[in-house]
This record gives structure tokens, C-alpha cells and sequence, in this order.
């Protein structure tokens, strides 16, 4: 039963921004930290990224920190993740994850030239 | 941060057989520790949560144990379909979630 939906991935240059979002189908999404967790080709998992249910506080790991955006919208049941500077090194799928271990689908993105 | 490490790296089990993983955390998570399975090409999928309780429609085959900074993922009777990464996770410090490398199970 996935209620979490990712979309807004592709293919984009390094240097160049990208933004990603999740739409949540479940009414009790703004009880809930969000968060964006991605896995690089053939790597493990990696968190990157949280904010808190009422989207006062967020989080970054340390290698996304000032490029990297979270927020939400809880009137919409959205979380959003806003990439600038983007590295070849960032490329990976991302998935938004609810507090509660639910999991989207994945959007990959891929930083080319 | 807290580090998790998981043993071993690849597991070959025949079809039947009991498959045992390992977690360990750097520190004590108490039991906020979750299992993953991840197959090519699919989202993580959540087996065990709480160290020790199924998530909802997981085969009966599948258990967790441990607390502290230990943990283990035991499949008692290994099917096909097992065949995927397993991952550990815990959330017991955020930020941030941490995840252990992963253990390949392969069928033999």
C-alpha cells in the first residue's frame, strides 16, 4: 500500500537544480517528519535530508548542506526537496520517507553533462 | 552519527535453510530498529520494525530479535523469492537515520 508519491526527477547538468516532490495520500501527514533518504547506482541507502511534522526545523546530511532544500506544505499533504549546485555525485534515486517507515516509489535523478 | 554494521556481506543459504543476518549499532538504539528487504530495481520494503514486530502482509518466515546494539534478521526457511539486499535502519537518533551497508542473500 504505497501513499507516497515522488515526482520531478530527470536528467539535469552539474551545476543545475532540480525539484523534487511527494505527495502524500494518507490524511495524517501532518503528524509526521518527513524525510528524503537516496541510494546511488549499485550503493546502500543515505539519508539526506528531514523536517519536523509542523515544518519549523529541518535537517540536512553533511554532504547536501547549502545546496539543499526540504519544506512542506501540510494544507497540500506535500514535501518538497529543492537541489541546486548539483554534482555528478548526487545522482541516485530519491525517496521521500514518512516518519512512520513508509517508503515512495523512488524518483531517480541523474546529473550529466 | 550513529554507525550501523551489518554481517555478513553475502549470504548464500539453500532453499529451506535457516538465513541469519546481523545488525550492530555503535551505540544503544534500545529497539528502534527496522529491516528492509530490497529487491533490483524496487523501493526498500519494510519487513520488521521495533526490532521485533512484522509490518503488515510479511511472510510469517521472517523475524527479528535483539535490543541495545545488537540485532538479527532470521529467515527459517529460505524461499526464491528471498533473493535481495537486506537492510538494517535505525531511528532511535534523528538526525540522522542511519542504515547498515546492506547483506546480499543469494540462493545457493
Amino acid at each position: 500500500d504505497v501513499h507516497l508519491l515522488e515526482s520531478g526527477g530527470g536528467l539535469v547538468q552539474p551545476g543545475g537544480s532540480l525539484r523534487l516532490s511527494c505527495a502524500d495520500s494518507k490524511s495524517n501527514f501532518d503528524q509526521f517528519a518527513m524525510n528524503w533518504v537516496r541510494q546511488a547506482p549499485g550503493k546502500g541507502l543515505e539519508w539526506v535530508s528531514g523536517i519536523t511534522a509542523s515544518g519549523t526545523t529541518t535537517y540536512y546530511a553533511d554532504s547536501v548542506k547549502g545546496r539543499f532544500t526540504i519544506s512542506r506544505d501540510n494544507s497540500k499533504k506535500t514535501v518538497s526537496l529543492q537541489m541546486n549546485s548539483l554534482r555528478v555525485e548526487d545522482t541516485a534515486v530519491y525517496y521521500c520517507v514518512k516518519f512512520d517507515l513508509s517508503w515512495g516509489q523512488g524518483a531517480p535523478v541523474t546529473v550529466s553533462s | 552519527e550513529i554507525v550501523m554494521t551489518q554481517s555478513p556481506a553475502t549470504l548464500s543459504v539453500s532453499p529451506g535453510e535457516r538465513a541469519t543476518l546481523s545488525c550492530r549499532a555503535s551505540e544503544t538504539v534500545s529497539t528502534s530498529l527496522a529491516w528492509y528487504q530490497q529487491k533490483p530495481g524496487q523501493a526498500p520494503r519494510l519487513l520488521i520494525f521495533g526490532a521485533s514486530t512484522r509490518a503488515t502482509d510479511v511472510p510469517g518466515r521472517f523475524s527479528g530479535s535483539g535490543s541495545g546494539t545488537e540485532f538479527t534478521l532470521t529467515i527459517s526457511s529460505l524461499q526464491s523469492e528471498d533473493l535481495a539486499v537486506y537492510y538494517c535502519q535505525q531511528y532511535s537518533k534523528w538526525p540522522p537515520w542511519t542504515f547498515g551497508q546492506g547483506t546480499k542473500v543469494e540462493i545457493k
